[in-house]
């Protein structure tokens, strides 16, 4: 049974540019969301995709966006990086069953660090 | 607003002892879920154990337990027999049903340490 995946392992970036960061849910999982987590804190918030759609969003600039396929793999993309940006960036993925609360299964993150 | 608060920032315990880690919630909204996760050195966070908050036990997994006091809203993960393998960061995490369903928040976290 696969897990979740992300790509690359680690990335590093100079300010200002783009980034774009790669996940593929749990077999059978349909929604991804996705997660920053700065050292030393709990993971944040900051979107989640349902069919294809963004669903929910937590208190992220318009310089976080994303994508879902309709593999359900999902993409996080971020413009104009900034040295706050550098975090480890994890992406969940769960079965949308209703309204019960689906247990979050996670990826093993990407760490990126912006110069 | 949803809010998690784990208090001790770090715990030492003796191989082979119980440990408990405290996790406190708060939220307006009267379906929700519970859940802890270990995430080692490696940086992947793995799901323990989930309790919802109309279950009327306390939710068990191998070693780990979790002691669900709803009206003090608090959801301490206890681990028994702990293994030097348990040394990790755990966060405790909640997610609210009917308002924020796809939201997971967190808390800061409890850096555990196991020794020999």
């Amino acid at each position: 049974d696969a897990g979740v995946t992300q790509s690359p392992t680690h990335l590093i970036k100079t300010r200002g540019q783009q980034v774009t960061l790669r996940c593929s849910p749990k077999s059978g999982h349909d929604t991804v969301s996705w997660y920053q987590q700065a050292l030393g804190q709990g993971p944040q918030f900051i979107f989640q995709y349902y069919e294809e759609e963004e669903r929910q969003r937590g208190n992220f600039p318009d310089r976080f966006s994303g994508h879902q396929f309709p593999n359900y793999s999902s993409e996080l993309n971020v413009n104009a990086l900034l040295l706050g940006d550098s975090a480890l960036y994890l992406c969940a993925s769960s079965l949308k069953v209703g309204a019960s609360t689906d247990t979050q299964y996670f990826g093993p993150g990407t760490r990126l660090t912006v110069l | 607003a949803q809010k998690i608060t784990q208090t001790q920032p770090g715990m030492f315990v003796q191989e082979k002892e119980a440990v408990t880690l405290d996790c406190t919630y708060d939220t307006s909204d009267p379906s929700y879920g519970l859940f802890w996760y270990k995430q080692p050195s490696s940086g992947e966070m793995i799901f323990l154990i989930y309790q919802g908050s109309y279950d009327q036990q306390n939710a068990t997994e191998g070693r780990y337990s979790l002691n669900f006091q709803k009206a003090r809203k608090s959801a301490n993960l206890v681990i028994s027999a702990s293994q030097l393998g348990d040394s990790a960061m755990y966060f405790c995490a909640m997610r609210e049903v009917n308002t924020n369903a796809g939201k997971s928040t967190f808390g800061d976290g409890t850096t555990l340490t196991v020794k020999p």
